[in-house]
């Protein structure tokens, strides 16, 4: 299993760019989410799927977009860059049924830039 | 609001050396709890579930004490491999989302030779 993948793995965007960062699992889990980390911050969840079909805001959504059309794929849209979206974004997902929100298993991380 | 808080550190640490930290939690409903690893530019990774009963895996001791809601992680022998930040998370709702977790800051540990 190659677990959890996320591409590009770097990437420079100008402010006002669109851009989609790519995650993709093949563990059949029905949770996704998508989180960012700042330095100081920790991280922070952006948006999050709880199965195909089904996506739900988290904490700091505003500048980004999800679908979850496959249980395999869970892309991140950011639709109009801002140099506050400058992060390192995480993609994990989990198992449903294990109490206590189970491992979340995360994907390697893409290092965005916005200048 | 939901609130997990951890000492950044550094927490330099010689090599061989016994050293423990520990992450507050505000919310007294949070139902399970975790740590994780996260090595320098690297993607976090479950380290241990921490158990009402303290479990312990190996040179890694996990506690949990719900009456002062703090968990601890005690590292036995630290080696220069244990090196890495080590995140505290809490659910709150026990359910298997992302929704319900809160994840620490982070603790940043050094193991010096």
């Amino acid at each position: 299993n190659a677990g959890v993948t996320q591409t590009p793995k770097f990437q420079v965007l100008k402010t006002g760019q669109s851009m989609t960062l790519q995650c993709a699992q093949d563990m059949n889990h029905e949770y996704m989410s998508w989180y960012r980390q700042d330095p100081g911050m920790g991280l922070r969840l952006i948006h999050y799927s709880v199965g195909a079909g089904i996506t739900d805001q988290g904490e700091v959504p505003n500048g980004y977009n999800v679908s979850r059309s496959t249980t395999e794929d869970f892309p991140l849209r950011l639709l109009s860059a801002a140099p506050s979206q400058t992060s390192v974004y995480f993609c994990a997902s989990s198992y449903e049924s294990l109490p206590g929100g189970g491992e979340q298993y995360f994907g390697p991380g893409t290092r965005l830039t916005v200048t | 609001r939901k609130e997990v808080e951890q000492d950044p550190g550094p927490f330099n640490v010689p090599e061989g050396a016994t050293v423990a930290f520990n992450c507050t939690y505000s919310n007294s409903a949070s139902q399970s709890f975790f740590w994780y690893r996260q090595d320098c530019r690297k993607e976090p990774k479950l380290l241990m579930s921490v158990y009402s009963s303290g479990n312990e895996d190996g040179r890694f001791t996990a506690q949990l004490n719900r009456a002062s809601q703090y968990i601890s992680l005690l590292i036995r022998d630290s080696k220069l491999s244990d090196s890495a930040t080590y995140l505290c998370v809490v659910n709150i709702d026990g359910g298997g989302g992302a929704d319900g977790l809160t994840f620490g800051k982070g603790t940043h540990l050094i193991i010096q030779p």
